[in-house]
C-alpha cells in the first residue's frame, strides 16, 4: 500500500517569513494530494490540493509543488501569520470511485513566533 | 449546506456500554468515510462507504459496527470498547461523481473516552 513520509515533524518560523513542508510518497498511481491544516481540538480542513496532471498550484500565500518522477510534493506558505500556526498533513490517494484511501503524512506542527 | 456535522461532540462511556456516533451530509455526496485520531497522529481510515455500501473496512475490530441507513447518513456502532479505544473520531465525505469529485470534507468529530 501507500506509504507517505513528511517532513519536518516541527518548524517555527519568524511572521512574516516561508515555511516549507515536504512530502514523499511510495505508490506512482497516487494521482491526488491534499494538504489539510488542524488547530488544535478541530477538525481537519482542506487548504490546497493538487492531481498528478499539474506540477504547481497557487493559492494567495499557499502554493503546492509536485514532483511525480522523484515523488514528492511540497507545502508553500509565504507571509507566515500567527493564525498558520497548526498542524499540517499530507496526503495521498488513487482515484478509484468510491474506494479513496487517503494514507496521511505524519504531520508537521508549525509555529509562527510573533 | 456545506457542512459534514457529528454528534455527540464528546462521549465517555464504560467498556460494557452501546453507544452510537452520528455523522450527518447534506451536500448531495455519496461516498462517506469513517477515521479514528490519536493524539498527535494522522487520521487512520477505518470504513469507507460509497453508494450507501462499504466498500473498504481496514480490518477493523467487530466493536465498531457502521451503517449507513441513507446517502446523507453515517453512524458507528460502538460495543464493548477498550481504553485504547479512546480517540477523536472523524467522518469524512466526498461527493464521487467523476475523477475531479474525490475531495473529502471533514466533519468536528466525537471526542470518545472509554473509562
Amino acid at each position: 500500500g501507500e506509504n507517505v513520509e513528511q517532513h519536518p515533524s516541527t518548524l517555527s518560523v519568524q511572521e512574516g517569513d516561508s515555511a516549507v513542508i515536504k512530502c514523499t510518497y511510495s505508490d506512482s498511481a497516487s494521482n491526488y494530494f491534499p494538504w489539510y491544516k488542524q488547530e488544535l481540538g478541530k477538525r481537519p480542513q482542506l487548504i490546497i490540493d493538487i492531481r498528478s496532471n499539474v506540477g504547481e498550484k497557487k493559492d494567495q500565500r499557499i502554493a503546492v509543488t509536485l514532483n511525480k518522477t522523484a515523488k514528492h510534493f511540497s507545502l508553500h506558505i509565504t507571509e507566515t501569520q500567527p493564525e498558520d500556526s497548526a498542524v499540517y498533513f499530507c496526503a495521498a490517494s488513487r482515484t478509484n470511485f468510491g474506494n479513496e484511501k487517503l494514507t496521511f503524512g505524519t504531520g508537521t506542527r508549525l509555529t509562527i513566533i510573533p | 449546506d456545506t457542512e459534514v456535522t457529528q454528534t455527540p461532540k464528546h462521549l465517555v462511556m464504560g467498556m460494557t456500554n452501546k453507544k452510537s456516533l452520528k455523522c450527518e451530509q447534506h451536500m448531495g455526496h455519496r461516498a462517506m468515510y469513517w477515521y479514528k485520531q490519536k493524539a498527535k497522529k494522522p487520521p487512520e481510515l477505518m470504513f469507507v462507504y460509497s453508494y450507501e455500501k462499504l466498500s473498504i473496512n481496514e480490518s477493523v475490530p467487530s466493536r465498531f459496527s457502521p451503517e449507513c441507513p441513507n446517502s446523507s447518513l453515517l453512524n458507528l456502532h460502538l460495543h464493548a470498547l477498550q481504553p485504547e479505544d479512546s480517540a477523536l473520531y472523524l467522518c469524512a465525505s466526498s461527493r464521487l461523481l467523476s475523477m475531479k469529485e474525490d475531495t473529502q470534507y471533514f466533519g468536528p468529530g466525537t471526542r470518545l473516552t472509554v473509562l
